[in-house]
């Protein structure tokens, strides 16, 4: 079994929607959490950091539950600019496990 | 200072050759890794550096793969014998020191990759 989990997708959403991935962990000594962002043929790039109590930035919110070792990723009000692999990652020691990502496509 | 610079950006060889990728991170990072992805994964941990000492390697690294860091500063992963399922983009990360989830330490910032193809 994987460290860290998530729906490879595609989601197809139309510009405006919501929508939201999941991703579980298994490794329940990892210590933070992150979504990272990868565009076609780039690089990934960190999008947020993920807090115990739930967090907000713009439009995008993450949430943690422990108990249930899983995170989530919730984008509101979607751009074509959101368009994109979404990638959940976990610290681990010295190293941050990234899942496999979910692709999300908006569209017009 | 730009980011973190790799190269090459592609690399074609013939099975069995070597070859050797270099990473140079951002220079107040002390703090860097080496991972690699395959098409529809995420990246995989190969290795990580604090300065110039080696603290982790992945076990999936077989011995035919190698990382240095000299001087705690650039850094080079060498593949030896290359194999077709060496064929990957090798991502070298940095982030500066520090503990807790918002210090820079859970920043790593990326280079735009060495793709690795094996004929």
């Amino acid at each position: 079994r994987k460290e860290v989990e998530q729906d490879p997708g595609p989601f197809n959403v139309p510009e405006g929607a919501t929508v939201a991935f999941n991703c579980t962990y298994s490794n329940s000594a990892s210590q933070s959490f992150f979504w990272y962002r990868q565009d076609c043929r780039k690089e990934p790039k960190l999008l947020m950091s993920v807090y115990s109590s739930g967090n907000e930035d713009g439009r995008f919110t993450a949430q943690l539950n422990r108990a249930s070792q899983y995170i989530s990723l919730l984008i509101r009000d979607s751009k074509l600019s959101d368009s994109a692999t979404y990638l959940c990652v976990g610290r681990g020691g010295n190293k941050l496990v990234f899942g496999a990502g979910t692709i999300l496509r908006v569209k017009s | 200072d730009t980011g973190v610079s790799q190269n090459p950006r592609h690399k074609i060889t013939k099975r069995g050759q070597n070859v050797t990728f270099r990473c140079d991170p951002i220079s107040e990072h002390n703090r860097l890794y080496w991972y690699r992805q395959t098409l529809g994964q995420g990246p995989e941990f190969l290795t990580y550096f604090q300065n110039e000492a080696q603290l982790e390697k992945s076990r999936l690294l077989s011995d035919r793969f190698s990382a240095e860091r000299p001087k705690g500063s650039f850094s080079t992963l060498e593949i030896q014998r290359t194999e077709q399922g060496d064929s990957a983009m090798y991502l070298c990360a940095s982030s500066s020191p520090g503990e807790g989830l918002s210090s820079g330490a859970n920043v790593l910032t990326f280079g735009a990759g060495s793709r690795l193809t094996v004929l």
